[in-house]
């Protein structure tokens, strides 16, 4: 089983719509969740990171659901500036000083006008 | 909003030669880190190094490579003997703690080409 799983889509919705990724994770021990955006070619950027008790950052809410070991994203009335690559990430605790973090493949989002 | 800078922007180097990848981590960030991503495919982790040393690595990160914080600003990623293989966009990041939940922020990459 993969460390991080996504679904890689290409998930095409239309501007407005509301759109959901999840993502797994196979190490129960990892402890902090995620998910950065990435454009074509360019670096991965932080989108928000993943609380227990769930979170939201505008039309952005995250899900954390660790008895599953899964991961959500939702986004509300989609703009087309948010097509983009949604890569959930997980950190897993460090066998040293620093903790070691894993990428999933992403998920690829469309938004057509 | 301070950033994390990576230079050159593109490389293009021939097989079997030696390249050296340059970072300045985001000033009072402790913790950084070298990522590469292989077109198509996903981000890997290849090190992370805090108070002059490496703190993990992964598989990837044989003896052909090595990492050095030459002085108080840059930090760099050199590779040795160069495969085609090594042809990826390389990121550098920094946290300012090397705890689990402190998120990375990344500079815009690096992409090096092996002829």
């Amino acid at each position: 089983r993969k460390e991080v799983e996504q679904d890689p889509g290409p998930f095409n919705v239309p501007e407005g719509a509301t759109v959901a990724f999840n993502c797994t994770y196979s190490n129960s021990a990892s402890q902090s969740f995620f998910w950065y955006r990435q454009d074509c070619r360019k670096e991965p950027k932080l989108l928000m990171s993943v609380y227990s008790s769930g979170n939201e950052d505008g039309r952005f809410t995250a899900q954390l659901n660790r008895a599953s070991q899964y991961i959500s994203l939702l986004i509300r009335d989609s703009k087309l500036s948010d097509s983009a690559t949604y890569l959930c990430v997980v950190n897993i605790p460090p066998g040293s000083s620093a903790s070691k973090i894993i990428f999933g493949s992403g998920t690829r989002l469309s938004i057509r006008p | 909003e301070p950033e994390v800078t990576q230079t050159p922007s593109h490389q293009v180097t021939q097989m079997g030669q030696e390249v050296i990848l340059r970072c300045v981590p985001i000033s009072n960030h402790l913790y950084f880190y070298w990522y590469r991503q292989i077109l198509g495919q996903k981000v890997e982790f290849l090190v992370s190094f805090y108070n002059n040393e490496i703190s993990e690595k992964s598989e990837i990160f044989d003896d052909q490579f090595s990492v050095e914080r030459p002085d108080g600003s840059n930090f760099t990623l050199k590779i040795r003997s160069t495969k085609l293989e090594d042809s990826a966009m390389y990121f550098c990041a920094s946290s300012e703690w090397g705890q689990v939940n402190q998120p990375q922020h990344f500079g815009d990459g690096t992409r090096l080409s092996i002829l």
